[in-house]
């Protein structure tokens, strides 16, 4: 099946640096990305959507300028969480739609600790 | 979208009995609906979908019930196996929006 991959897996900064992640789908090209968010034991939280070439379209609430998102090939896309703070600690998902077939393939997850 | 509770409902059932999962959608004019299974620490893993034109999707072992008059969709899990314990989710798709995930459900095997 199709595989997207995330790095790093997991991640630890100091409170008021930034941290990129990559978003990658490994065997297709996806059109289309999604970044979530989810804290423990809670569900899911939809952030942005990410469209390859174009700028990302963020939910309701999610700060455009904390969390710059870049699709800059229809295979890559990165999440950066400006100027942390402990608050953005969290598990970040990226999930990829296939352009082919519309199925939607999620990667592993990047937990994010900020100290 | 679902509202996001602070602790997730829980499940235990005895190995080898079955298991039904509820999960309550609310946009009605949500199209496409999918169940996924999260271990800890893991990135959601997808189990069975199923289209608003059917009221009922069979796999190995999984049989997903949507009934959309009252925006209900289920997931029954037959002889369940120490496996399966994992987080739940229900999601949601309208068009071509990202995912909405409901609230989840914890399923623990009891041996």
């Amino acid at each position: 099946g199709a595989v997207v991959s995330q790095h790093p897996s997991w991640v630890i900064c100091k409170s008021g640096t930034s941290v990129k992640i990559e978003c990658r789908s490994l065997d297709f090209q996806a059109t289309t990305m999604f970044w979530y968010r989810q804290f423990p034991k809670q569900s899911l939280m939809l952030m942005a959507t990410s469209n390859e070439g174009s700028k990302a379209t963020y939910e309701q609430g999610v700060e455009k300028d904390k969390f710059l998102i870049n699709h800059a090939s229809l295979t890559l896309s990165t999440l950066t969480v400006t100027s942390a703070h402990p608050e953005d600690s969290s598990f970040y998902i990226c999930s990829a739609i296939q352009a082919q077939t519309y199925e939607q393939y999620f990667g592993p997850g990047t937990r994010l600790t900020v100290t | 979208g679902e509202s996001v509770g602070l602790h997730l409902p829980t499940l235990s059932v005895q190995e080898g009995d079955n298991s039904i999962i509820n999960c309550a959608y609310s946009n009605s004019a949500s199209d496409y609906f999918i169940w996924y299974k999260q271990e800890s620490g893991k990135g959601p893993q997808f189990i069975i979908d199923i289209r608003s034109n059917m009221d009922k999707r069979q796999g190995q072992r999984v049989t997903v019930l949507l009934n959309k008059t009252v925006k209900h969709l289920s997931l029954q899990i037959a002889a369940t196996q120490p496996g399966d314990s994992a987080v739940y989710f229900c999601a949601e798709r309208g068009g071509a929006d990202g995912l909405t995930f409901g609230k989840g459900t914890h399923l623990i095997i009891q041996p």
